[in-house]
């Protein structure tokens, strides 16, 4: 059974950095592309970023882009997302998604951006 | 402003059949599949089509996904107010290298 469990999340205040973790368990990892989605309060669902599953290719949303980071650790079964110089835009609930023929979706880690 | 084009909302009477339409582009939907998420408040979102019409063991038949061009649709017949949810569709966009949401459906059963 496919699990991914979200954690890092927390207040933060604006300029500073938050790294957001995804461990996986039940699939094979280093098989599986991985992104963050994000949902501000009331809001919709927002692309954040993607890594390759062999991390060969990452991609980031217009808005995150310079400051947002994605990596893997095929060891530690994790996917990682550095979040630097965060705004109040940033404020969501922060989804990692593993890629394969079904999507699997983790719970999500709530990311709060207030002084 | 979304990539994705859905109607924000959506309503039905139990029995019905509702359909939340998904309006793309060439770089999104008229090249790639497209995913439908179910999401009810508080909690994460649900695959419920896959590459366009397929749907995950555990899904009823009462939802039917179809794409052609640069659309795509949800189907749901039957309607049950346990349907009362956001419903999202997705794709991955070539010129952005990165996936493209709508901007939800909330679907009211009356």
């Amino acid at each position: 059974q496919v699990q991914l469990v979200e954690s890092g999340g927390g207040v933060v205040q604006p300029g500073r950095s938050l790294r957001l973790s995804c461990a996986g368990s039940g699939f094979t990892f280093s098989k599986a592309g991985f992104h963050w989605v994000r949902q501000a309060p009331g809001k919709g669902l927002e692309w954040v970023a993607v890594i390759w599953y062999d991390g060969s290719r990452k991609h980031y949303a217009d808005s995150v882009k310079g400051r947002f980071t994605i990596s893997r650790d095929d060891l530690k079964n994790t996917v990682y997302l550095q979040m630097n110089s965060v705004r109040g835009e940033d404020t969501a609930v922060y989804y990692c998604v593993a890629t394969g023929t079904i999507d699997s979706w983790g719970q999500g880690t709530l990311v709060t951006v207030s002084s | 402003q979304s990539a994705l084009t859905q109607p924000p909302s959506a309503s039905g009477t139990p029995g019905q059949t509702v359909t939340i339409s998904c309006s793309g582009i060439t770089s999104n939907i008229g090249s790639n599949t497209v995913n439908w998420y179910q999401q009810f408040p508080g909690a994460a979102p649900k695959v419920l089509v896959y590459t366009d019409n397929q749907r995950p063991s555990g899904v009823p038949d009462r939802f039917f996904g179809s794409r052609s061009g640069t659309s795509a649709s949800l189907a749901i017949s039957g309607l049950q107010s346990e349907d009362e949810a956001d419903y999202y569709c997705v794709a991955w966009d070539d010129s952005l290298n990165g996936w493209v949401f709508g901007g939800g459906t909330k679907l009211t059963v009356l």
